[in-house]
């Protein structure tokens, strides 16, 4: 078993769509989760860090932690063409020295 | 601010030959990573230095993969002799300390292929 699953997709929404991107994790261990987009031939950039559990909004994004279920997601809302990207989620907290495990990545596609 | 650098972009090489690839951090930044990113897949952390001394080097293959970050600066990831299954993306991420709250930055990877 994996230690961080993620549906890998392929996602296609309309434009306009609220899109929902979700992981789910085995390592109770785990406190700093964060969602990374990675656009095609790029590395991947941060988008959101969530200490522990709870909500956090930023923009058009919300990141969601739910420490109990060990499950967590990444809302757009208004999802725009330029939105289209593979969305990574990532865990780290074991050792405490920042060793990010990442889930597989899913690929989402917004159509104009 | 500059970004992560690393370079080649692409590489193509045969199987038993050797590949070095080079990652220079964005400036200020002690601790640097190497990922590698298998198509379809999440990067995979391969080694993690702060400054010029290895933190985590347990995923990397020693048999066939070292790295070397001299001088606290610039990083290079060697691979030798390469395999079929070494075919990815290696990506350089850099952070301003190791811990949880910095960010990490990557840099745009490098694409080997084995052939």
């Amino acid at each position: 078993q994996k230690e961080v699953e993620q549906d890998p997709g392929p996602l296609s929404v309309p434009e306009g769509a609220i899109v929902s991107l979700n992981c789910t994790y085995s390592n109770s261990a785990f406190q700093y989760f964060m969602w990374y987009r990675q656009y095609s031939r790029k590395g991947p950039e941060l988008l959101m860090y969530t200490y522990s559990s709870g909500n956090k909004e930023d923009g058009r994004f919300t990141a969601q932690v739910d420490k109990s279920s060990k499950y967590i997601s990444l809302f757009i809302r208004d999802s725009q063409p330029s939105d289209s990207a593979t969305y990574l989620c990532a865990m780290s907290g074991v050792q405490g020295a920042q060793k990010l495990v990442f889930g597989q990545g899913t690929r989402l596609t917004i159509n104009p | 601010e500059a970004g992560v650098a690393q370079s080649p972009r692409y590489k193509i090489i045969e199987k038993r030959q050797s590949v070095a690839f080079w990652c220079n951090p964005i400036s200020g930044h002690a601790t640097l990573y190497w990922y590698q990113q298998i198509l379809g897949q999440g990067p995979k952390l391969l080694i993690q230095f702060q400054n010029n001394g290895v933190v985590d080097d347990s995923q990397l293959p020693k048999d066939r993969f070292s790295a070397e970050r001299l001088k606290g600066v610039d990083s290079t990831l060697k691979i030798q002799p390469a395999k079929l299954e070494d075919s990815a993306v290696y990506l350089c991420a850099s952070s301003f300390s190791w811990r949880e709250v910095d960010t990490q930055y990557f840099g745009p990877g490098t694409r080997l292929t084995v052939l």
